[in-house]
């Protein structure tokens, strides 16, 4: 299977925000609004932060948001914190037989 | 509340099989689809497939589904993921997580180390 694409790494001072981004294609990200948010802390399990395209989860923080234009999707963080340092991952339904792909992640740093 | 707890480490060697067990509480299993997802030393998530809630039946990543068997103990309230033909590059964290396409609940991962 195909991994979404995304950059291997953003970086943002405490407090700015920044945008990842999540590359698909119409058979994922642009055919669906099933697009989710994974975090993901050092040796930890990944935690959801956004499902289908922008909705939180309860207790994940308001800084967390998310949007889809055509085939890409994006999570902005704002008032970076230095806890939002992680990896984060996106994820999609895709049309065919794997119905389910991850994007190849973005390491998070907060300088 | 909802939780996932997987079954412990394994070692095994080239050409065995290992069976994960992932114990659901706080919640019946069959009532969500279970996720099963793996990750490499270092490397990103690979989606490996997932029971239907709808269905009951598995869905399997194609490169995986000659290899792969997901199951459910219902009377257990237990999932099960088995990989059979193990090679070193199966060597992961195998993570299970509620749900087919928005994970909410995650296991605390099983690693799993091939190696002769």
């Amino acid at each position: 299977q195909s991994a979404l694409t995304q950059p291997a790494s953003v970086s943002g001072s405490l407090g700015q925000s920044i945008t990842i981004s999540c590359i698909g294609s119409s058979s994922d990200v642009g055919g669906y609004d099933y697009v989710s948010w994974y975090q993901q802390h050092a040796g930890k399990a990944p935690t959801l932060v956004i499902y289908e395209v922008s909705n939180r989860p309860s207790g994940v923080s308001n800084r967390f948001s998310g949007s889809k234009s055509g085939n890409t999707a994006s999570l902005t963080i704002s008032g970076l914190q230095a806890e939002d340092e992680a990896d984060y991952y996106c994820s999609s339904y895709r049309s065919g037989n794997t119905p389910s792909v991850f994007g190849t992640g973005t390491t998070v740093t907060v300088l | 509340q909802v939780q996932l707890v997987q079954s412990g480490p394994e070692v095994k060697k080239p050409g065995a099989s290992v069976k994960v067990s992932c114990k659901a509480s706080g919640y019946t299993l069959n009532d969500y689809g279970l996720t099963w997802v793996r990750q490499a030393p270092g490397q990103g998530l690979e989606w490996m497939g997932w029971t239907s809630a709808y269905s009951g039946y598995p869905n399997y990543e194609q490169n995986l589904q000659v290899r792969v068997t997901m199951t459910t103990d219902t009377s257990t309230n237990t999932a099960y993921m088995e990989l059979r033909g193990l090679t070193s590059d199966d060597t992961a964290v195998y993570y299970c997580a509620r749900g087919s396409v928005n994970l909410e609940y995650w296991g605390q991962g099983t690693l799993v180390t091939v190696s002769s």
